[in-house]
């Protein structure tokens, strides 16, 4: 079945530095979201990348979709200390649910 | 904004016993689905609903089952349970998918659900 990785499992960085996850998925996605959830809360929705070599920004945030809709990556910049969490990608190939991947923890030390 | 709602908050159960975890989507949302997420992993699929028909089934355990009602609102109904089952189960809600392409989806605050 559908496999969704992620790496780096675990991110400590000095406040002030950039900070970049990637995703990974084995079979071609249709759409792909990102979560943030925080220590002790819960998935929140952060964006959803549908077209080959979508870029999207958010503030800091800077999300990309692969040519080839199998990869993604999300980029910090200039971490602050309410980033921390764990970052989820989730895949979604056509008419298929989302399968998420297993995260990024990121640590901030201001 | 109405968001998803989960009860109960937290719940404590011996094992072998029985647990019935809610959830009511925002209102509008068609499909609920149920994740189980154990400390330190990413949420795993259990099962999903659309329009009340189970639409799709992941991970789930046969001691689990789940139903949506009239109103949208889902319950997950865990028996005999196992220490292992100690987790937080989120639900969440969306639009279905229209043209195989996914609609975000929106959290509730998670069950904790702690085995003895």
């Amino acid at each position: 079945g559908q496999q969704v990785m992620q790496i780096p499992q675990y991110q400590h960085v000095q406040e002030g530095e950039d900070f970049t996850t990637y995703c990974n998925s084995s079979t071609t996605l249709s759409n792909i979201q990102w979560y943030k959830q925080r220590p002790g809360g819960h998935p929140v929705f952060l964006i959803q990348l549908v077209k080959s070599g979508e870029v999207k920004k958010q503030k800091r945030l800077t999300f990309q979709f692969g040519e080839a809709k199998k990869n993604s990556s999300l980029h910090i910049t200039a971490t602050q200390t309410t980033d921390v969490g764990t970052y989820f990608c989730a895949g979604g190939a056509w008419g298929q649910n989302f399968v998420f991947g297993p995260g990024t923890r990121l640590s901030v030390l201001p | 904004a109405a968001g998803v709602i989960q009860s109960p908050r937290h719940l404590i159960k011996e094992k072998r016993e029985t647990a019935t975890l809610k959830c009511y989507p925002i209102p509008r949302h068609d499909t609920v689905y149920w994740y189980q997420q154990g400390p330190g992993q990413d949420p795993q699929f259990l099962i999903s609903f659309y329009e009340k028909m189970q639409s799709d089934k992941g991970s789930i355990p046969d001691r689990f089952s789940a139903q949506q009602f009239s109103d949208y609102h889902s319950e997950l109904n865990m028996s005999s349970l196992e220490l292992g089952d100690s987790a937080l189960y989120f639900c969440a809600s969306s639009l279905a998918r229209v043209g195989g392409t996914n609609y975000g989806y929106t959290f509730g605050s998670g069950t904790r659900l702690t085995v003895v």
